[in-house]
C-alpha cells in the first residue's frame, strides 16, 4: 500500500519553465513533508520541507504548496535549469524523526 | 562536517553469501535509519536505530536481515544468505534527534549474482 502517491512519473520541461510535481496522502497523522532531490548514483538530498501549519514555503526557486483539506502538496521549481534534472521524491512522516514514507519519484529533465 | 558515510559503495555477492553494509552517521547524530530502493521505485523504510537500540524494525524482513548500531563504530545492516531479490540500493540516513530531519548517505548498491 503506497502511503504517498506521486505524479507524474516523468516530466520534461523547457529551460526557464516551471516544473510542478504533485503528491497526495491519506494518513492525517502526517505532519512533516520533505522533498528530496536525487542525482544518479547519489543519495537523496533534502531540498525543502513544510509543516501543515503553513500553506506555502519558498526557498529560492523552489516552492512547496500545501493543501491540508485536500491532503495534497506539490513542489514548484521556477525558472527550471538543466542542472535541476534529477529525480525528485516527496515524503511524509508523522513527525520529524520517525520513518519517512516516500513517493515513487519523478524523473525531471530540463532541456536547454 | 562530513556527511553520512556508507561503505562499500558497491557490493557484489553470490547467492547464499552474506552482505554487510556499514553506515557512519553525521557527527553528533545518534539516530540512524536504513532504507531500501529498488530500481525505478521510491525508498522503503527498513529500520530505525539509536545507539545500542532498535527502535522500529517494522520495515525489515523477519528473516535473513538484521541491523545494529553499537555504542562504538558504525551502524551495520547485515543480510544473510542473499538472494537475487536483495539486489537494490541501500541508503542510510541520520538525524540529530527524534524530531530532526534526516540526512542521507550516498548508498550501497548491492548486486546479487
Amino acid at each position: 500500500q503506497q502511503q504517498v502517491k506521486q505524479s507524474p512519473q516523468s516530466l520534461i520541461v523547457q529551460k526557464g519553465g516551471i516544473s510542478i510535481i504533485n503528491c497526495a496522502y491519506e494518513n492525517t497523522a502526517f505532519d512533516y513533508f520533505p522533498w528530496y532531490q536525487q542525482f544518479p548514483g547519489k543519495g537523496p538530498a533534502l531540498l525543502i520541507a513544510i509543516r501543515p501549519d503553513v500553506s506555502e514555503k519558498k526557498e529560492g526557486r523552489f516552492t512547496i504548496s500545501f493543501n491540508k483539506s485536500a491532503k495534497q502538496f506539490s513542489l514548484h521549481i521556477m525558472d527550471s535549469q538543466p542542472g535541476d534534472s534529477a529525480t525528485y521524491f516527496c515524503a511524509a512522516s508523522p513527525f520529524i524523526g520517525n520513518q519517512f514514507y516516500f513517493g515513487t519519484g519523478t524523473s525531471l529533465t530540463v532541456i536547454p | 562536517n562530513a556527511g553520512v558515510m556508507q561503505n562499500p559503495r558497491h557490493l557484489v555477492r553470490r547467492r547464499g553469501q552474506e552482505a554487510r553494509l556499514r553506515c557512519s552517521p553525521m557527527k553528533g547524530h545518534s539516530h540512524v535509519y536504513w532504507y531500501r530502493q529498488l530500481p525505478e521505485e521510491g525508498l522503503k523504510f527498513m529500520v530505525y536505530l539509536q545507539k545500542e537500540n532498535i527502535i522500529d524494525e517494522s520495515g525489515m524482513p523477519k528473516e535473513r536481515f538484521s541491523a545494529e548500531f553499537p555504542k562504538e563504530g558504525p551502524s551495520i545492516l547485515r543480510i544473510q544468505q542473499v538472494v537475487r531479490g536483495d539486489s537494490a540500493a541501500y541508503f542510510c540516513a541520520s538525524s540529530e534527534g527524534l524530531e530532526e530531519t534526516q540526512y542521507f548517505g550516498p548508498g550501497t548498491r548491492l548486486l546479487v549474482l
